[in-house]
């Protein structure tokens, strides 16, 4: 099972809007509403920010917000803020193995 | 609310065995799954595989000849052995607990434990 596709890098300056694509096929993310966000500081694990394409769980800030269109999975941060300089990654489920990650992309706050 | 802690040797040598264990505590380990997912340094995550409290497994098709997971619910801890490692199997290895739908389909990972890293070097 191949991994979901995200840009390698994003950027955006304090208080601007980003937003990052995980693209899959239709016997993951096209196929299912199982899509999943992590964000990850370095040297920490990952944190669960979205799931099932767009809710957040509970102490999630309502900066964060997902969704999906066809094969590709967007997330989208609101009010830049210093703290979300980090790794993002996507997951999906999948009809083959049950899970599949994206290989991640690397949020900088300018 | 739900803690994982992951515990093992850092340092395996080449074609050994690598055996980690994970301990929950604040909830139950019972009706839920728990995987393993490791991040090779710099690099992204990979699902390992999952177990059910009652004991059914299901693992990465890429890794599946090597690993095996177990559980024990009595000391509320559940295990991963990967044999045969090499230099590729070094990195971050991280123990979750799965949100599921169905049987045994995972829909996400809403808890983590910090991570150990592993280094596979003679």
């Amino acid at each position: 099972q191949s991994a979901l596709t995200q840009p390698a890098s994003v950027s955006g300056s304090p208080g601007q809007s980003i937003t990052i694509s995980c693209t899959g096929t239709s016997s993951d993310v096209g196929g299912y509403n199982y899509v999943s966000w992590y964000q990850q500081h370095p040297g920490k694990a990952p944190k669960l920010m979205i799931y099932d394409v767009s809710n957040r769980p509970s102490g999630v800030s309502n900066r964060f917000s997902g969704s999906k269109s066809g094969n590709t999975a967007s997330l989208t941060i609101s009010g830049l803020q210093a703290e979300d300089d980090a790794d993002y990654y996507c997951s999906s489920y999948t009809s083959s193995t049950p899970v599949v990650f994206g290989g991640g992309t690397k949020l900088t706050v300018l | 609310q739900v803690q994982l802690q992951e515990s093992g040797p850092g340092l395996v040598k080449p074609s050994e065995t690598l055996s980690l264990t994970c301990t929950v505590s604040g909830g139950s380990i019972i009706n839920y799954y728990w995987s393993w997912i490791r991040q090779p340094p710099g690099k992204g995550l990979e699902w390992i595989g999952y177990i059910y409290y009652s004991g059914s497994t299901n693992y990465n098709p890429s890794l599946k000849s090597r690993v095996t997971i177990s559980v024990d619910t009595s000391k509320s801890q559940f295990s991963l052995k990967l044999n045969s490692v090499t230099a590729a199997d070094t990195g971050v290895y991280y123990c979750a607990r799965v949100d599921y739908f169905g049987s045994g389909s995972i829909n996400y990972f809403d808890s983590w434990g910090q991570g150990t890293l592993v280094t596979v070097s003679s």
